[in-house]
């Protein structure tokens, strides 16, 4: 099934480091999500933008919806030990009433105490 | 209030049999989505269902089938497992609008032996 572009594939960075990954498609999009999955969890909400050069912020993390439609980025600052996870993008097309997701491979983070 | 939930957490099962997999969505969401993440991916879209009814289907073979019920909590059938059907299964809820997210459950980890 088709996937997103998802990069990079994992870091490994020291705690209080930031972080910046990205996410592109071939097709366009009219909503970014982005989700970070624990092992042996479902994927957890972190940001959502519905509009095209929208930029959002949770807490230390930032989020942009690409002007194209096509690509959208999630920057992690002053990482902590708990950011540990995969972080997944995932683009919606909400065309008719069909609302499904396409994701990304992921992004392995490690932070290192 | 709760999350999406799902059962049964863990499930093993032998190539050839059948499996049906069960989701609540979030009190008062009307939508259920099914997504499959093998190991090492992101999840893949498998059906969408609003109302009782399916509103998209990802490309996924005939022996996977799902349903809704009138207090929208869903099924997932798996017929005829294959080995390559390994993988966790996720349930995701949404509320009904066109900007309301996909909240996931923890998921079902299905082993086929």
């Amino acid at each position: 099934g088709q996937q997103l572009n998802q990069s990079p594939q994992s870091m490994f960075i020291q705690e209080g480091e930031d972080v910046s990954m990205n996410c592109t498609s071939s097709s366009i999009f009219n909503t970014w999500l982005w989700y970070k999955q624990d092992p042996g969890e479902g994927p957890v909400l972190l940001i959502a933008l519905y509009k095209a050069g929208e930029l959002t912020s949770n807490g230390r993390l930032t989020a942009q919806f690409g002007i194209t439609r096509k690509d959208s980025f999630l920057n992690i600052s002053a990482s902590i030990p708990s950011d540990v996870g995969i972080y997944f993008c995932a683009g919606q097309f909400s065309g008719g009433s069909n609302y499904k997701l396409t994701f990304g491979k992921g992004t392995l983070l490690t932070v290192n105490p | 209030d709760a999350g999406v939930t799902q059962s049964p957490t863990h499930l093993i099962k032998t190539r050839g049999q059948q499996v049906t997999l069960r989701c609540s969505p979030i009190s008062g969401h009307k939508s259920v989505s099914w997504y499959q993440q093998v190991l090492g991916q992101g999840p893949q879209f498998i059906f969408q269902y609003y109302e009782k009814e399916e509103r998209g289907r990802g490309n996924f073979p005939d022996r996977f089938s799902a349903r809704q019920f009138p207090n929208y909590s869903s099924e997932l059938n798996v017929n005829a497992l294959l080995l390559g059907d390994s993988a966790l299964y996720l349930c995701a809820s949404r509320l009904s609008g066109d900007t309301d997210t996909q909240y996931f459950g923890p998921g079902t980890r299905l082993t086929v032996l």
